[in-house]
């Protein structure tokens, strides 16, 4: 089976910090992406990325960048946490079909 | 990518057929059908996907009307683990592409 892990599940932080989410996939697959699921607005990609070292701006990529060093690991990094990046991140992984497994999410709460 | 129109919620009695539908009269002709749920606290499922053929796996079968304008995700026996928000979502297959949920069905199972 295909497993995505994220690092946390529950996540904490103040505004002003600097905030690594984690994720990793493994079975290979070329393409990751990072979700926000937040009540009332559905699922919102942040960035992708279809091999290491690339990168591709989502649709909200505002006050996040990401780094793939590694084919099985994509990080999300808030720069500068803010109230309003409290969400649900999601991180998911896929072959080049449109099958994305996700991980468990992790819900951050930025205070 | 072509919109989906999909129930607000249904419910399903144990052990019975839960049929679930999804208009996409937008659809167009190198798009496909694809179905992911939702667990409360979970990350999305890849559930199914099709063209314009039935599809049938281990978790569910796909019907789609020969127009393509709408199809129905069916559970063949439905248990309380499949009390969950389904997607329908219809996208362009072939490269890394970014997944949009709606609203989604909210299913809920009972005894």
């Amino acid at each position: 089976d295909v497993k995505v892990t994220q690092s946390s599940r529950y996540l904490v932080k103040r505004t002003g910090e600097k905030v690594f989410l984690e994720c990793v996939q493994d079975m290979d697959h070329e393409n990751m992406f990072w979700y926000r699921q937040d009540p009332g607005l559905g699922l919102r990609l942040i960035y992708f990325s279809y091999d290491v070292k690339m990168k591709e701006k989502g649709d909200i990529p505002e006050g996040y960048s990401v780094s793939r060093e590694k084919k099985e690991r994509f990080s999300l990094i808030l720069e500068s946490a803010s109230t309003n990046q409290t969400s649900m991140y999601l991180c998911a992984s896929s072959l080049t079909s449109d099958e994305q497994y996700f991980g468990p999410g992790t819900r951050l709460t930025v205070t | 990518d072509a919109k989906t129109t999909q129930p607000t919620s249904m419910d399903c009695a144990e052990g019975r057929a839960a049929n679930l539908p999804c208009n996409h009269s937008t659809i167009s002709g190198n798009e496909y059908v694809y179905w992911y749920r939702q667990i409360h606290s979970q990350g999305p499922q890849y559930i199914i996907h099709g063209l314009k053929n039935n599809e049938t796996n281990e978790m569910a079968s796909l019907i789609i009307t020969e127009d393509r304008k709408s199809s129905t995700l069916i559970l063949p026996h439905a248990t309380l683990r499949d009390t969950a928000v389904y997607y329908c979502i219809v996208i362009s297959t072939g490269t890394a592409s970014k997944l949009t949920f709606g609203t989604g069905t909210r299913l809920q199972v009972t005894l």
